[in-house]
């Protein structure tokens, strides 16, 4: 079946760095890009997202880029911080569903 | 405070028990989502609800059974029949059923033994 994935499963970066992460999606009728955050223990917070007539977005912070060409969507979270430190989810909604798919996830651990 | 909110946070339960997890919203949202999460995985939808009164399977949804007789609330029951139920169980909501961010409550981690 068509699935939402991430390159990598952990992500480590220096502390004031920038950090990117990166999601694969292959079903191509789908419209609609969350990326959530996931603090341990917790539920996932709503951080960004972006419909499939964009190839960029920007919060505070953070910016999410569509390529849909290549099926490939990013975060890209500027000046990381210790409390960045998290599970991220890309998830796609589209495609018959009715409700969203969601990747496997990013661990991304910041370095002091 | 708008939001979701599920309890009981941990719950512990004997094999072959059912039990109820609990889920209500305060966002008066229509739709709204159970989703099971298994250590280093991703989300996995068990039931979804469009409307009152109304609800679909998800992609695992063997094991498990739902109501939605309120708006606010949408319970799931774990019964003994689900294989290993033990995971951390998260329930969300959002204004419909497709397009829009759903937000998520605190969860629920479910332990049986």
């Amino acid at each position: 079946g068509e699935s939402v994935g991430l390159h990598l499963p952990t992500l480590s970066v220096q502390e004031g760095d920038n950090s990117i992460i990166n999601c694969a999606y292959s079903n191509s009728a789908s419209d609609y890009f969350i990326w959530y955050k996931q603090e341990s223990g917790k539920g996932p917070q709503f951080i960004i997202d972006i419909r499939s007539n964009m190839d960029k977005r920007q919060g505070q912070r953070v910016t999410v880029l569509l390529n849909k060409t290549v099926k490939h969507l990013s975060l890209q979270i500027a000046a990381t911080q210790p409390g960045d430190s998290a599970v991220y989810f890309c998830a796609e909604l589209g495609g018959g569903a009715d409700g969203l798919t969601f990747g496997k996830g990013t661990h991304l651990i910041i370095q002091p | 405070d708008g939001g979701i909110t599920q309890s009981p946070k941990y719950l512990f339960r004997k094999e072959g028990q059912n039990v109820t997890l609990s889920c209500e919203q305060n966002l008066n949202h229509d739709a709204m989502y159970w989703y099971r999460q298994d250590p280093g995985q991703g989300l996995r939808l068990i039931y979804y609800s469009q409307i009152v009164n109304d609800f679909q399977k998800g992609d695992i949804a063997e094991g498990y059974s739902v109501s939605r007789e309120k708006k606010e609330s949408f319970p799931l029951t774990v019964t003994s029949a689900q294989k290993n139920p033990t995971a951390f169980y998260l329930c969300a909501s959002s204004m419909t059923g497709q397009s829009y961010e759903q937000y998520f409550g605190p969860g629920t981690r479910l332990t049986v033994t």
